[in-house]
């Protein structure tokens, strides 16, 4: 399979702990993006890449949050000091830069903050 | 900022058609578009149109856009029930068409056999 796969799939974790989500994009795609997506609503942006340069971050972001992409291939979200708040699932999605290119989303990450 | 904005629910007979409405607040998005999320699945991008056009035809599907009233609709002709899912409408953040999107809550479809 050669789409954007996301690991793990599903993450139980007690408040105040710290989680680690990776993506794994489509592989020749340079962009990479991350949303947040809660029950009812639509995904929220979080942040993007451009090869491994941070180019965007959504005020959604809080210090608590921080994302890299550092060989410009996968990408890692580390949620610290996890809050009941911060339960979603947790997308990404990869294309390729320059004029219109699709968004390929992957499964997403289902995060539960007890 | 932008905002995009639909109703929540749909329920269509199987074989009628479906209309999802959108509204959007960003008059310079170039690029608007219609995602499918079922569930267990990852977000499929349905279709796509550029702002320079009123009307997108694919097969079952048909994208109305209405520049001035910054509407935007999807008309999924002869519902199937394998079309229930959440359809999302969704903006670029600026007027390229690579860029992160702002998407709308989504409309659950419920097609009824």
């Amino acid at each position: 399979d050669t789409g954007v796969s996301q690991n793990p799939r599903h993450k139980i974790t007690k408040r105040g702990q710290n989680v680690t989500f990776r993506c794994d994009p489509i592989s020749e795609h340079n962009r990479l993006y991350w949303y947040r997506q809660t029950l009812g609503q639509g995904p929220e942006f979080l942040t993007y890449f451009q090869n491994e340069a941070q180019l965007e971050k959504s005020r959604l972001l809080s210090d608590r949050f921080s994302a890299e992409r550092p060989k410009g291939s996968f990408s890692t979200l580390e949620i610290q000091r996890t809050e009941q708040g911060d339960s979603a699932m947790y997308l990404c999605a990869s294309s390729l830069a320059g004029g219109f290119n699709e968004q390929f989303f992957g499964p997403g990450t289902r995060l539960t903050v007890l | 900022g932008e905002d995009v904005e639909q109703s929540l629910f749909l329920s269509v007979r199987e074989g009628d058609s479906s209309v999802i409405n959108c509204t959007y607040t960003d008059s310079s998005s170039t690029y608007l578009y219609w995602y499918k999320q079922e569930p267990g699945a990852g977000l499929q991008l349905l279709t796509y149109i550029f702002s320079n056009m009123d009307m997108k035809q694919d097969q079952r599907l048909t994208v109305l856009l209405n520049k001035k009233d910054k509407h935007l609709s999807l008309r999924i002709a002869d519902t199937q029930t394998g079309d229930s899912a959440i359809y999302f409408c969704a903006e670029s953040i600026d007027n390229s068409g690579n860029t992160p999107l702002v998407f709308g809550k989504g409309t659950r479809l419920s097609v009824i056999a």
